[in-house]
């Protein structure tokens, strides 16, 4: 089975330094991962995710993930945090075992993410 | 470019009251579609899914239910509110294909069953 774990609930940072918001997962195949950011009371933003191919994946906003088997990580990083990062992350991981056409996601419970001035 | 509304944003019922959250999807055709909800800020549970028109998948045993009466429009019910019903609702569509993976989100819907 497919899961996703996000080991912190809070990450604090200051404006201007790097972040990084962790992720792990668990699947039985080869990993589909995804990153979301969810701002109050909105719906969740898709931001990047991991098919394939380099390990480094880059997406919106400045944002980037690194994927690593090894360690089956999968963990956001930002080089210069922003106010306006502060929001609530998820990390997600695609079921692959329930008919490749459904795209069911599987969500960690989030990250807090405040940056402060 | 796609689309996805949900309707109201905001709801406020009291227990035993009846349900209807509507999403809808524009710009796609025979989209996946997918209710989530969001308790406290946190953890997303997935509600229903949808493959097709008519065909609806449930995830977890509740007194909700689900229904796709067109290609690009997915309705959440109940019947009779209960306190626990409360939360953030939200609906998401992906496109069934083997090279596109990621789900689009709604902009939600926040249930308070008083």
């Amino acid at each position: 089975a497919q899961s996703v774990a996000q080991p912190e609930d809070q990450v604090n940072v200051a404006e201007g330094n790097p972040l990084t918001v962790k992720c792990t997962y668990s699947v039985s195949g080869n990993p589909y991962l995804f990153w979301y950011v969810q701002y109050p009371n909105r719906g969740l933003q898709f931001l990047l995710k991991y098919i394939t191919g380099d390990n480094l994946v880059k997406g919106s906003y400045g944002f980037e993930a690194e994927f690593n088997k090894s360690q089956t990580s999968f963990h956001l990083k930002k080089p210069s945090a922003l106010v306006s990062d502060s929001a609530l992350y998820f990390c997600a991981v695609r079921d692959m075992g329930r008919g490749s056409t459904l795209g069911r996601l599987y969500f960690g419970r989030g990250t807090q993410l405040t940056v402060w001035p | 470019s796609q689309t996805i509304h949900q309707w109201p944003a905001t709801l406020v019922q009291p227990v035993g009251s009846p349900l209807s959250l509507e999403c809808t999807v524009e710009g796609t055709s025979n989209p996946n579609l997918y209710w989530y909800r969001q308790a406290a800020g946190r953890g997303l549970q997935l509600l229903f899914y949808s493959v097709g028109i008519g065909q609806i998948s449930s995830e977890v045993p509740q007194n909700l239910s689900a229904s796709r009466p067109q290609d690009r429009q997915f309705i959440l019910s109940s019947k009779k509110l209960l306190l626990s019903d409360s939360g953030f609702y939200l609906c998401a569509w992906s496109v069934p294909r083997r090279d596109l993976y990621e789900q689009y989100f709604g902009p939600g819907t926040r249930l308070t069953v008083t």
